[in-house]
């Protein structure tokens, strides 16, 4: 299947500090990309929705200022935590997902797992 | 709004075949899938089933659609100590919601 590398894989930063995640479709053009928290034990909670060029729908209860998208150009979509604090300590996944009809799978990043400290 | 829900836990013998149920709300959802994820690794899509299906086998993996009920299953024949993961479905009409995820454990 196609790749999605997503980086860093882990990070540890400060409370009060901004810190970028990066999610690349590497052999694909990704018109879409999703942008999910896990905490431990629960399932995936979808963030935001990203199209390329447009700016990202956020679900509800997402701070939208906080946990800043975009999704510049159809391999590369970003995930800033701004000013961080400990209850912001997750694991974060992207997902991308091709264009065109009959586009069914979304290809997973291996997550970042931030810690705030 | 969307809701998908899982069963939380699965403990089989090695050997045995493994059934995980799913249910959801969203009648629009054109597409379903299972998702495996190892303990702090991403998602694997294992497979993915189109609404207008009712069944799809794929070696090991069998998956059962009743759209009727919104009951999405995912059967493992000669489930391995390798197939211990969480296991997630999701469903899609554009958006990709996820179930709470079943842990499957295998015991030898």
């Amino acid at each position: 299947g196609a790749v999605v590398s997503q980086h860093p894989s882990w990070v540890i930063c400060k409370s009060g500090t901004s810190v970028k995640i990066e999610c690349r479709s590497l052999d694909f053009q990704a018109t879409t990309m999703f942008w999910y928290r896990q905490f431990p034990k629960q399932s995936l909670m979808l963030m935001a929705t990203s199209n390329e060029g447009s700016k990202a729908t956020y679900e509800q209860g997402v701070e939208k200022d906080k946990f800043l998208i975009n999704h510049a150009s159809l391999t590369l979509s970003t995930l800033t935590v701004t000013s961080a604090h400990p209850e912001d300590s997750s694991f974060y996944i992207c997902s991308a997902r091709g264009g065109g009809q009959g586009n069914t799978e979304a290809f997973f990043g291996q997550g970042t797992r931030l810690t705030v400290v | 709004g969307e809701d998908v829900e899982q069963s939380l836990f699965l403990s089989v013998r090695e050997g045995d075949s493994s059934v995980i149920n799913c249910t959801y709300t969203d009648s629009s959802s054109t597409y379903l899938y299972w998702y495996k994820q190892e303990p702090g690794a991403g998602l694997q899509l294992l497979t993915y089933i189109f609404s207008n299906m009712d069944m799809k086998q794929d070696q090991r993996l069998t998956v059962l659609l009743n759209k009727k009920d919104k009951h999405l299953s995912l059967r493992i024949a000669d489930t391995q100590t390798g197939d211990s993961a969480i296991y997630f479905c999701a469903e899609t009409s554009y958006k990709l919601i996820f179930g709470s995820g079943t842990r499957l454990l295998v015991r030898p």
